[in-house]
């Protein structure tokens, strides 16, 4: 059974420091999945990863994915405010059509 | 482009009362349809997909029931709700092997 963890699950940081959010995951896949949730609200899809070495990049936001050490980072770069939200990673479970498995989420919120 | 419709938003039931959910999407033809369920404040868990008309496939044992009568349509029952079933449902669709799910803009469920 996939397993996807996350860590920390919550963080509270101050705008314009840096911090990585981790998402291990416990078997072979080469997808991986970074969604954001802000509070009431449904998932919005941040960066897809489908290799090993993928990186992406949005605004303050970078995404890599190391599948050898099954493990994906979402850095944050100069947090402000609007990054505030709840950011969940997700694995393609290896049947391609049979969804997704998420991790728990970390609720991030960046205080003033 | 493609667009998808969950209703309705919100929704307070009480226990042993029936549900239906609905979820349509447009734009696209034979997508992969989901539904998840998020428990309050939390991860999300996979309850049932299908890859086309007719076709479901159950994630969970529950007392909750998936249908896909038409293409671009998939619909969650259940004839008694438990106080347990209260949670957000999401309704996603996904296109090719790669492409990330994307998410209605959920129900919210009340069971009281």
């Amino acid at each position: 059974e996939l397993k996807v963890e996350q860590n920390p699950l919550f963080l509270s940081m101050q705008e314009g420091k840096n911090y990585t959010i981790y998402c291990n995951y416990s078997t072979t896949s080469d997808r991986l999945y970074w969604y954001r949730q802000d509070p009431g609200k449904s998932l919005e899809s941040l960066f897809v990863l489908l290799s090993n070495g993928a990186v992406k990049q949005e605004g303050r936001l970078m995404a890599s994915l190391d599948t050898k050490a099954r493990l994906s980072t979402l850095h944050i770069t100069a947090a402000v405010h609007d990054l505030s939200a709840t950011y969940f990673c997700a694995v393609d479970s290896g049947g391609g059509a049979d969804g997704l498995t998420f991790g728990k989420g970390t609720h991030l919120i960046i205080q003033p | 482009s493609q667009t998808i419709h969950q209703w309705p938003a919100t929704l307070v039931q009480p226990v042993g009362s029936p549900l239906s959910l609905e979820c349509t999407v447009e734009g696209t033809s034979n997508p992969n349809l989901y539904w998840y369920r998020q428990a309050a404040g939390r991860g999300l868990q996979l309850l049932f997909y299908s890859v086309g008309i007719g076709q479901i496939s159950s994630e969970v044992p529950q007392n909750l029931s998936a249908s896909r009568p038409q293409d671009r349509q998939f619909i969650l029952s259940s004839k008694k709700l438990l106080l347990s079933d209260s949670g957000f449902y999401l309704c996603a669709w996904s296109g090719t092997w790669d492409s990330p799910l994307h998410f209605g803009n959920g129900t919210r469920l009340t069971v009281t």
